[in-house]
């Protein structure tokens, strides 16, 4: 049971650059969270989808965009990629009001 | 805004002391309470959780106080070992399935 999976696990872009964080879980959950952690700011969530075909702005959505490809993936894509944006990037899910599971996390590096 | 507000943001307690950690919130729609804890690298994992139906709830070391009134709710871990140096998040959810978290704490247990 892999739980949920976040790919890539580290990335530098350059400034403009775009690319796409992939998450997909193998729960069956309906929710799924994108969260940016940084020194100090805790985990800020994103974006979040409450269920399949519905997503919603989290506390920090400006420069980025996602998409939830069905219920198992939901990715999250820088389109010009800045250097405020380096961080590390978690994906969770969980069912209703439970256990949210997250991934690994992809550290993300812009210069 | 910092819907949850937790301190300290870093914490040294001795082997075998209390550890305490504490957690604010605003909004009243909130419904269920998660602490996680992270260790380095890897993703935040549930420690234990609280609904606001009861005021206390524990498992084995670690254990949850809630003050609805107050909208506070703290976290005590009980008989503090090195191994449970890591960092350490509060989180609330309720309504639409958003979960948010505080800033996080950095527990660090010395011999």
């Amino acid at each position: 049971n892999a739980g949920v999976t976040q790919t890539p696990k580290f990335q530098v872009l350059k400034t403009g650059q775009s690319m796409t964080l992939q998450c997909a879980q193998d729960m069956n959950h309906n929710s799924m969270y994108w969260y940016r952690q940084d020194p100090g700011m805790g985990l800020r969530l994103i974006y979040y989808s409450a269920s399949e075909g519905t997503t919603d702005k989290g506390e920090v959505p400006n420069g980025y965009n996602v998409s939830r490809l069905n219920k198992r993936e939901f990715s999250l894509r820088l389109e010009s990629a800045a250097p405020s944006q380096t961080s590390v990037y978690f994906c969770a899910s969980r069912q209703g009001v439970t256990e949210a599971f997250f991934g690994q996390g992809t550290r993300l590096t812009v210069v | 805004q910092q819907q949850v507000k937790q301190s300290p943001q870093s914490l040294i307690v001795q082997k075998g002391g209390i550890s305490i950690i504490n957690c604010a919130y605003e909004n009243t729609a909130f419904d269920y309470f998660p602490w996680y804890q992270q260790f380095p690298g890897k993703g935040p994992a549930l420690l234990i959780a609280i609904r606001p139906d009861v005021s206390e709830k524990k498992e084995g070391r670690f254990t949850i106080s809630f003050n609805k009134s107050a909208k506070q709710f703290s976290l005590h871990i009980m008989d503090s070992q090195p191994g449970d140096s890591a960092t350490y998040f509060c989180a609330a959810s309720g309504g639409g399935n958003k979960l948010t978290f505080g800033t996080g704490t950095q527990l660090k247990v010395e011999l």
